[in-house]
């Protein structure tokens, strides 16, 4: 059956990086766009970023834009997200996610999801 | 304000239909057929219940239906249940490859 699992969250300073990671498993990774979508403590969900199954297309929320940086490692089956000089508002729960749609078609909407890893930024 | 307006909650008693709307504010966004709904559960991944406007991914209970009138899109769930309390987020894909979500419509099942 189709698995993520993110890691990587915890506690950080405003203006510090953090590193997300999400194993992929149940499914040809490959084949499959995927997303971070995140959820701030007493907020809706928020998109944050897309990479293409190949890797050579991202897309970005404008919050996140030049500060934010969405990867994949076609052999360990992850995907990464490399967040710079964070905000507090950046504080949410990030969950992973895959697009319905494969190679050349992109569905941005998600059947599958992780459970999420909550991500703090605080002094 | 999101592009996406949905209602902040909406109630209904068991077995009765409610209906929950979402509403495209912005035209220049291309976002006329390509609106999703979302579940959540606090604490649990969100579920998808609808894509496509109207279509039910397998395994999601036919009381669940999504239809769209104007710049309109809605989720209608009949028969409700106690375990339908949640809150829904409509979602759409733009012609500018992002994704925006609406506010989240908070159900409560009374």
């Amino acid at each position: 059956q189709v698995q993520l699992v993110e890691s990587g969250g915890g506690v950080v300073q405003p203006g510090r990086s953090l590193r997300l990671s999400c194993a992929a498993s149940g499914f040809i990774f490959s084949y499959y766009h995927m997303h971070w979508v995140r959820q701030a403590p007493g907020k809706g969900l928020e998109w944050v970023a897309f990479i293409s199954y190949d890797g050579r297309n991202e897309y970005y929320a404008d919050a996140v834009k030049g500060r934010f940086t969405i990867s994949r490692d076609h052999s360990q089956n992850t995907i990464s997200l490399q967040m710079n000089n964070l905000r507090p508002e950046d504080t949410a729960v990030y969950y992973c996610t895959r697009d319905e749609g494969i190679e050349d078609d992109e569905r941005f909407y998600f059947e599958y999801w992780g459970q999420g890893t909550l991500v703090t930024v605080s002094s | 304000q999101s592009a996406l307006t949905q209602p902040a909650s909406v109630s209904g008693s068991p077995g009765q239909s409610i209906t929950i709307s979402c509403t495209v504010t912005r035209s220049d966004l291309g976002i006329y057929n390509y609106i999703s709904w979302y579940q959540h559960h606090p604490g649990k991944a969100p579920k998808l219940m609808i894509y496509d406007v109207y279509n039910r991914p397998s395994g999601i209970s036919s009381r669940f239906s999504g239809s769209k009138s104007g710049n309109t899109a809605s989720l209608t769930i009949s028969g409700l249940q106690a375990e339908d309390e949640a809150d829904y987020y409509c979602s759409s894909s733009t012609n500018t490859k992002t994704l925006l979500f609406g506010g989240g419509t908070k159900l409560t099942v009374l």
